[in-house]
């Protein structure tokens, strides 16, 4: 079975420049996430997608930042325009349901690693 | 607002002995615990989970304790092995009435040496 995929793994912009990346979730998993990593913290939840709708963007910068889940499959998500403190590994997860151990067994990509100059 | 801790950073342990990761909450509304392994430049992957409602799960080399009472989890690795050297995160899951979600701690960098 493949994993989550997420491109691209590294990315490095100036400040006010605008970004984008991409996660294709396990196939047939309903839910998907996007976590922001600062080093030395733990991810942080940005937006939890159910299919193609979205279940919590509570946390989610809305002003500079955005994503979409078209078709309830792939996500995309954007930054515009970066900020310094935006510099992180930003994770893509995926579980099959939002019950029981369905939900919170999520499985992450790699990350993609932005780091804005 | 730092729900869920892990105040210890690091943690070295020789092969064959046992590590011990531990973990505290503020939050007694949380319903699951997780443990997540990660290694360098991948993600996270998910390793061992308990409810709230019990106070051990089992799994192979790996036990999770639950201390309700003080708010406290740990993580066992019983014996230790050199490939388990990775960063472990605590985590949380908390219901809010439309999702579930997942608070991480900052993490504990294991290294078992020979």
């Amino acid at each position: 079975e493949a994993g989550v995929a997420q491109s691209p793994r590294y990315k490095i912009i100036e400040k006010r420049q605008s970004v984008a990346f991409w996660c294709n979730p396990i196939s047939g998993h309903a839910t998907l996430y996007w976590y922001q990593q600062i080093l030395g913290q733990g991810p942080k939840l940005l937006i939890q997608f159910q299919n193609n709708g979205v279940v919590d963007d509570s946390q989610l910068p809305k002003d500079r930042f955005s994503a979409e889940r078209l078709k309830g499959v792939d996500s995309t998500l954007k930054i515009q325009p970066a900020k310094l403190e935006d510099s992180a590994v930003y994770l893509c997860a995926s579980s099959p349901g939002t019950s029981g151990r369905a939900w919170y067994e999520q499985y992450f990509g790699p990350g993609t690693r932005l780091t804005v100059t | 607002d730092q729900q869920v801790k892990q105040n210890s950073p690091s943690l070295s342990v020789q092969e064959g002995r046992i590590s011990i990761l531990n973990c505290d909450y503020t939050n007694s509304m949380f319903d699951y615990f997780l443990w997540y392994k990660k290694y360098p430049a991948e993600g996270p992957t998910f390793l061992i989970s308990i409810s709230s409602i019990k106070d051990k799960n089992e799994d192979g080399r790996f036990t999770v304790f639950l201390n309700k009472s003080a708010k406290h989890l740990s993580l066992h690795i019983v014996p230790s092995q050199p490939g388990d050297s990775a960063v472990y995160f605590c985590a949380a899951t908390l219901y809010t009435g439309t999702a579930s979600k997942l608070t991480f701690g900052t993490g504990t960098r294991l290294q078992v040496t020979l």
